[in-house]
């Protein structure tokens, strides 16, 4: 049972590259997100899907779009990475609204040089 | 908007001690969600507890406590017998309706835990 699964693990951009972070759950959840972490200040949210089909902005949405090709993938893209999205993300499968234990992926460390 | 305050920055204590987490929330909502997660230097996030507005004992899971205080907006965190493993980053997040069918997590900035022998 994998839960979530993101890749890479880790990458190095150049400034203007894009690229798409992928993820795939495999517990059934409705609800999928990606957050990126930054050194003190958190977890905060990109973008969310609540549903197949539906996406939507969360607090950090510039520079990224998303695409949730179906109940299991959920992908994160950067179209002309910059040096200010250096980060990890997370991709997370949903359980929240329903009050049950909610499933973090192990995280993509990004760097853009 | 809801907010999540961690004012401890970074945390020592013994092995086999109790230590206490600090948490304190912010919010309007009626029915909201408090849950504790770990991040080992691995870097993955791990659940550790839960605990809904509406309930009215304390969560507990193994070693773990949740001592949450309605009208102080507090929900602290508490590791009985902490072991060397414990030594992470702990993060205090809000459950936050964002749709009917959608929730997301506000998170706070997090303390670092260091256990010593």
């Amino acid at each position: 049972n994998a839960g979530v699964t993101q890749t890479p693990k880790f990458q190095v951009l150049k400034t203007g590259q894009s690229m798409t972070l992928q993820c795939a759950q495999d517990m059934n959840h409705n609800s999928m997100y990606w957050y990126r972490q930054d050194p003190g200040m958190g977890l905060r949210l990109i973008y969310y899907s609540a549903s197949e089909g539906t996406t939507d902005k969360g607090e950090v949405p510039n520079g990224y779009n998303v695409s949730r090709l179906n109940k299991r993938e959920f992908s994160l893209r950067l179209e002309s990475a910059a040096p200010s999205q250096t980060s990890v993300y997370f991709c997370a499968g949903g359980g929240w609204a329903e009050d049950t234990e909610a499933f973090f992926g192990q995280g993509t460390r990004l760097t853009v040089v | 908007a809801q907010k999540i305050t961690q004012t401890q920055p970074g945390m020592f204590v013994q092995e086999k001690e109790a230590v206490t987490l600090d948490c304190t929330y912010d919010t309007s909502d009626q029915s909201y969600g408090l849950f504790w997660y770990k991040q080992p230097s691995s870097g993955e996030m791990i659940f550790l507890i839960y605990q809904g507005s509406y309930d009215e004992q304390n969560a507990t899971e193994g070693r773990y406590s949740l001592n949450f205080q309605k009208a102080r907006k507090s929900a602290n965190l508490v590791i009985s017998a902490s072991q060397l493993g414990d030594s992470a980053m702990y993060f205090c997040a809000m459950r936050e309706a964002i749709t009917g069918t959608a929730s997301k997590l506000t998170f706070g900035t997090g303390t670092r835990l260091q256990v010593t022998l």
